[in-house]
């Protein structure tokens, strides 16, 4: 199954600044999602992003506050703009693992502290 | 949206127990994955069981899909067993590779 490479690992940033977070896939994968994991809750899908189009955003989520780019099938960020500590959490990257059927392959997940 | 519960929402064990999770969902679903996340925030996929039975070591997971359930069974719990358990499912009605997780169990073994 793909091994997926997530940058940075953790970080604590300050309030109303932005991060950008990396997710590298060793294989070439249609689509990839984002996930958002609040402490202590589930994981909450934020957007799909397909190489070539816009992103997907689920209900709740806006482009504005968590713009993605794909420019590549093994490629994709997720940024965290104008963030406030209700933005702390772990943002997730996955992919199909190639099993079929959205069988999902997790990165390990980057963890964000808002002070 | 289909509609994910998750129980028990904590269980702690003694090393060597066996232990149950169960899954319910509210809807037919064409996909259902359990997912392990360890003390340190990785997920591991441990099985995609839309329906039927599949065993991997100690683990085992059973779908009645009709019932719209799924129970994953710990034989022989390790410390290492402790995390937190997912069941994440998608709809048949929904369009996109969408999961729907459910708010997990937090395992916690002790020696």
């Amino acid at each position: 199954s793909a091994v997926i490479s997530q940058k940075p690992s953790r970080d604590i940033c300050q309030r109303g600044t932005s991060l950008t977070i990396q997710c590298q896939v060793d294989s070439q994968v249609t689509m990839m999602f984002w996930y958002r994991q609040q402490p202590g809750q589930s994981l909450t899908l934020i957007a799909t992003a397909n190489q070539g189009s816009e992103a997907t955003y689920e209900s709740g989520f806006v482009i504005d506050k968590f713009p993605i780019s794909r420019p590549n099938l093994t490629f994709s960020t997720l940024t965290v703009s104008n963030m406030s500590p209700e933005d702390s959490s772990i943002y997730l990257c996955s992919v199909d693992s190639g099993m079929g059927a959205n069988v999902l392959t997790f990165g390990a997940g980057s963890r964000l502290t808002v002070l | 949206g289909i509609q994910v519960e998750q129980s028990p929402p904590d269980l702690i064990l003694q090393e060597g127990a066996n232990s149950t999770l169960r899954c319910n969902f509210s809807d037919s679903v064409n996909n259902l994955q359990w997912f392990h996340q360890n003390p340190w925030g990785q997920l591991i996929n441990l099985f995609y069981i839309p329906s039927g039975t599949k065993q991997n070591g100690r683990l085992s997971a059973t779908t009645v899909a009709t019932e719209r359930y799924s129970l994953l069974y710990i034989s022989s719990s390790q410390t290492t067993d402790s995390g937190v358990y997912f069941c994440a499912v998608e709809a048949w009605e929904t369009s996109g590779s969408r999961l729907t997780f459910g708010e997990g169990t937090q395992l916690t073994v002790n020696p």
